[in-house]
């Protein structure tokens, strides 16, 4: 089993469109928790940290649950700037040992 | 003014060969890693250095041999290069503290094609 598994997509949805990826992962011992954005032949940046209470920022928000060990990004109002890969990241612990889910890859279209 | 830089950006070359990719932070972070990104855009840690100290190790050949000068520098030595190292190498950089939600920068990558 994968230590964070994720459907890989693609997601096509248009303009507008309210997208939602789910992630899970095999390791309770995990401490925090990422969702990172990659673009095409790009590094990888981070989106936004997964808090236990949930959080948004703006268009997005993400949610953890770690009694199940899932964690959700929900994308409302799709732009076209959003197409790329959204990577589900893990901290196994002590010194930031992140641990990278395959990726979902979004695609946002007219 | 990047804040994590690495040096080739490409860097083709037969099997066999020894090469050196090296990376450089400006952001003043005591924590430098490098990761290995697979054809299929898998992306896994291989090494972490804080304060040029070794503290992850992932199960990696021993042909992959990093060395840090100094805190911002981390590079990595390939030797013997095989046809399944080629994949894209990230370096990355952040903070050392108690708190587990640090930020990690990337630095560009650096595509390695073997042949």
């Amino acid at each position: 089993r994968k230590e964070v598994e994720q459907d890989p997509g693609p997601f096509n949805v248009p303009e507008g469109a309210t997208v939602a990826f789910n992630c899970t992962y095999s390791n309770s011992a995990s401490q925090s928790f990422f969702w990172y954005r990659q673009d095409c032949r790009k590094e990888p940046k981070l989106l936004m940290s997964v808090y236990s209470s949930g959080n948004e920022d703006g268009r997005f928000t993400a949610q953890l649950n770690r009694a199940s060990q899932y964690i959700s990004l929900l994308i409302r109002d799709s732009k076209l700037s959003d197409s790329a890969t959204y990577l589900c990241v893990v901290n196994q612990g002590g010194f930031q040992k992140l641990v990278f889910g395959t990726g979902t890859r979004l695609l946002v279209s007219p | 003014d990047t804040a994590v830089s690495q040096t080739p950006k490409y860097l083709v070359t037969q099997m066999g060969n020894d090469k050196s990719i090296k990376c450089e932070q400006n952001l003043g972070h005591d924590t430098m890693y490098w990761y290995k990104q697979d054809s299929k855009k898998f992306l896994k840690i291989m090494f972490s250095y804080n304060n040029k100290e070794l503290i992850i190790n992932e199960t990696v050949p021993n042909r992959f041999s990093p060395k840090s000068p100094d805190k911002a520098h981390l590079n990595l030595h390939i030797n013997s290069l095989e046809l399944g190292d080629s994949a894209v190498y990230f370096c990355a950089s952040s903070q050392a503290s108690q708190s587990s939600y640090n930020e990690q920068f990337f630095g560009p990558g650096t595509r390695l094609t073997v042949l």
